[in-house]
């Protein structure tokens, strides 16, 4: 497709258990960014790629959170033992980050977590 | 480290009415500047940018325009429309970190 794709696009578990959020980016963006959303607030840096490395993961909010990126393309941000405070909207973008489109962000549609 | 403070929400304006959100920031160096605006069922959209000082950044209506001086980048529009109710972002670009302010949620009322 031609934006950045999110799934799921919505995920409800239970307290404890593990999930994995995927995105799949624009193609030929090398940057990739996640977000996170939670209501009323603003939008929470939590990691970003360049290619496949992660030079900032300083966002994440706890060493149950990790992400990775393979091909210098999907990305996956993986939260174990969920807790109640991980419900948000997850937001996953691409960017080129050199020339005219230097700091413009694609996003996709995100993915809500509802932890029970 | 940075970071962007915008006008508290929500805001209320009837159709034709002129629509401010103000926008300030702090950041080391010379940051760019953006507004993203996210219309409801949507996702976030960028709806302008400006990349130094005193540029004007311009889109659909809307202006904002980098000033150093106030380290501020507010946004405006002159005749606001039903269709532009959404939710508006500030943020600032600084290296190759996009920080965001916590968003105002406008609603236009015909």
């Amino acid at each position: 497709g031609a934006g950045v794709s999110q799934s799921p696009s919505n995920k409800v578990t239970e307290k404890g258990k593990d999930v994995e959020l995927r995105c799949d980016p624009i193609s030929g963006h090398t940057a990739l960014y996640w977000y996170r959303q939670s209501l009323g607030q603003g939008l929470e840096f939590l990691i970003y790629f360049q290619g496949n490395s992660a030079p900032d993961k300083s966002g994440l909010p706890s060493d149950r959170f990790s992400a990775e990126r393979t091909g210098g393309s999907v990305s996956t941000l993986t939260i174990q033992r969920t807790q109640q405070e991980d419900s948000a909207v997850y937001l996953c973008a691409s960017s080129t980050l050199w020339g005219g489109g230097a700091g413009e962000l694609f996003f996709g549609e995100g993915s809500r977590l509802t932890v029970l | 480290g940075d970071s962007v403070t915008q006008m508290e929400g929500p805001v209320t304006l009837s159709e034709e009415a002129f629509l401010t959100i103000n926008c300030t920031y702090t950041a080391t160096g010379y940051p760019s500047l953006f507004w993203y605006v996210q219309y409801p069922g949507e996702g976030l959209q960028l709806l302008l940018k400006a990349t130094k000082a005193d540029d004007k950044g311009s889109n659909k209506g809307f202006e904002a325009t980098y000033r150093k001086e106030t380290t501020s980048f507010h946004l405006e529009k002159g005749s606001v429309q039903v269709s532009d109710s959404a939710v508006y972002f500030c943020a600032l670009l600084n290296d190759y970190k996009l920080s965001f302010g916590a968003g105002t949620t406008v609603t236009v009322r015909a």
